[in-house]
C-alpha cells in the first residue's frame, strides 16, 4: 500500500518556472524523503526532511512539511530542462522501511 | 564508488523458468532494499536486510518470491517459477543506518 500521495500527478511548465507538487500521507512518520528518477532510470534521493523540521532547502530545492496535516510539499524553482523526471515522496517509519507515492511528472519545456 | 550494481539490466524469460537478480551494494552500507516498479502498483517493496538479516519480507507477493543476502556485499532476488505478472522493473537500494537510499539501475524483467 503506498503511504504518501503526491498531487498533481502531472505536472507541465517552462523553463525558468517554479514546480510545486505536494505529497500527502496518512500515519506518522519518523522522516520524509523526496527523490527523482528520470525516465528508465533507478531513483535518485533529492532531500530528507526530519519530523521535527518545517523547512529545508537543498539548491533549487525547496521542502516544507506540516505534520499536523500530514503533508510535504516540494518546490523546484527556475526549472530546467533537466529537472523533467517523476518525483515521489516516501514516508520512513523507524524501522528506515520507506513507502512511496505514486509520483508526479515533470515536464519542463525549453 | 561505482554506486549499487545490479545485474542483468534485462531479463527476458519464459513463464516457469526461474529468475534470479543479483545486486551488489555501496560497500559499506548496512541495509539493503529490494523494489518492484509497476505502472500499475507504482514502486513496491519487496524484502530488506539489515546487516544482512531479513527484517522485512511482508512485501514478498508469494512464495515464488525468495531472497537471500550471504554476505554485506551481495544479494539475490530469485522467482521460481516466473510468471507474466512478475514482469516488472527491479530495483535494488542500499542505505547506512536507514537514511537517504541509493538505487541500482533496475532490472527490467519480462516474463512471456
Amino acid at each position: 500500500s503506498q503511504q504518501g500521495e503526491e498531487d498533481p500527478q502531472a505536472l507541465s511548465i517552462q523553463e525558468g518556472e517554479n514546480a510545486t507538487m505536494n505529497c500527502s500521507y496518512k500515519t506518522s512518520i519518523n522522516n520524509l524523503q523526496w527523490y527523482r528518477q528520470n525516465s528508465g532510470r533507478g531513483l535518485v534521493h533529492l532531500i530528507l526532511i526530519r519530523s521535527n523540521e518545517r523547512e529545508k532547502h537543498s539548491g533549487r530545492l525547496r521542502v516544507t512539511l506540516d505534520t499536523s496535516k500530514k503533508s510535504s510539499s516540494l518546490l523546484i524553482t527556475a526549472s530546467r530542462a533537466a529537472d523533467t523526471a517523476s518525483y515521489f515522496c516516501a514516508t520512513d517509519d523507524s524501522w528506515g522501511k520507506l513507502q512511496f507515492g505514486a509520483g508526479t511528472q515533470v515536464v519542463v519545456t525549453p | 564508488d561505482a554506486g549499487v550494481i545490479q545485474s542483468p539490466r534485462h531479463e527476458v524469460t519464459e513463464m516457469g523458468q526461474e529468475v534470479t537478480l543479483r545486486c551488489k551494494p555501496i560497500s559499506g552500507h548496512n541495509s539493503l532494499f529490494w523494489y518492484r516498479q509497476t505502472m500499475m502498483r507504482g514502486l513496491e517493496l519487496l524484502i530488506y536486510f539489515n546487516n544482512n538479516v531479513p527484517i522485512d519480507d511482508s512485501g514478498m507477493p508469494e512464495d515464488r518470491f525468495s531472497a537471500k543476502m550471504p554476505n554485506a556485499s551481495f544479494s539475490t532476488l530469485k522467482i521460481q517459477p516466473s510468471e507474466p505478472r512478475d514482469s516488472a522493473v527491479y530495483f535494488c537500494a542500499s542505505s547506512l543506518n536507514y537514511y537517504e537510499q541509493y538505487f541500482g539501475p533496475g532490472t527490467r524483467l519480462t516474463v512471456t
